[in-house]
């Protein structure tokens, strides 16, 4: 079975400051990942997706993510945070030849001035 | 353009009544899905769709049905509603099971 796991549960940062929120998963093969953000009372809007190739991969709202096989992750980056940025982030994956997504928990994350 | 829509966007049941939940997409997408979410508990997959006329299980589908009888709605019931499916709905499209597009989601609340 397959699963998500976004360990931090509820992060915050200074406007300004980088951020990185941890997304590990748990599928013997490469899967496709994806990471989602949920504005308050919204519902999900993709930033970015991982298939193949080049393991850093660019989104959108400046957000990047990188593949690291060897450790199972796929962290979602951000060099400098703006307040506009507060919402809940999740991952997920899927893996070729299944038909849904699997979401982690998310991550909530707060900007203070 | 609307991309997905969902109707209602709040509903209030007592237990034991029934309830549609519309999902209407208008990118042409093959793939449709209902997931709810929960606090702590992210995005759960009910049932999803591959095409019109099919509909297939996800991880919790228990005490709901569905339906795609034209290819751009796809629609969510509940025929004996209960406090513990007292959640926010999401309905999602896509061309594959990458990325789908979410609608705004229905709050539902049961007493």
């Amino acid at each position: 079975a397959q699963s998500v796991t976004q360990p931090d549960i509820h992060i915050t940062v200074s406007e300004g400051a980088s951020l990185e929120l941890r997304c590990n998963y748990s599928y013997g093969a490469t899967p496709y990942l994806f990471w989602y953000v949920q504005s308050p009372g919204q519902g999900l809007q993709l930033l970015l997706k991982y298939f193949s190739g080049d393991t850093l991969v660019q989104g959108i709202k400046g957000f990047e993510a990188e593949f690291k096989r060897s450790q199972s992750s796929f962290n979602l980056r951000k060099p400098s945070v703006h307040w506009s940025d507060a919402a809940e982030y999740f991952c997920a994956v899927v893996h070729t030849g299944a038909n849904n997504l699997f979401f982690g928990t998310g991550t909530r994350l707060t900007v203070i001035p | 353009n609307a991309g997905v829509t969902q109707t209602p966007k709040f509903r209030v049941l007592k237990t034991g009544q029934s309830m549609t939940l519309l999902c209407a997409q208008d990118m042409n997408h093959e793939y449709m899905y209902w997931y709810r979410q929960d606090p702590g508990m992210g995005l759960r997959l009910i049932h999803y769709s591959v095409g019109e006329g099919t509909t297939a299980k996800g991880e919790v589908p228990d005490g709901y049905n569905v339906s795609r009888l034209k290819k751009q709605n796809f629609l969510l019931g509940l025929e004996s509603a209960a406090p513990s499916q007292t959640s926010v709905y999401f309905c999602a499209s896509s061309y594959s099971v990458a990325e789908q597009y979410f609608g705004p989601g229905t709050r539902l609340t049961v007493t």
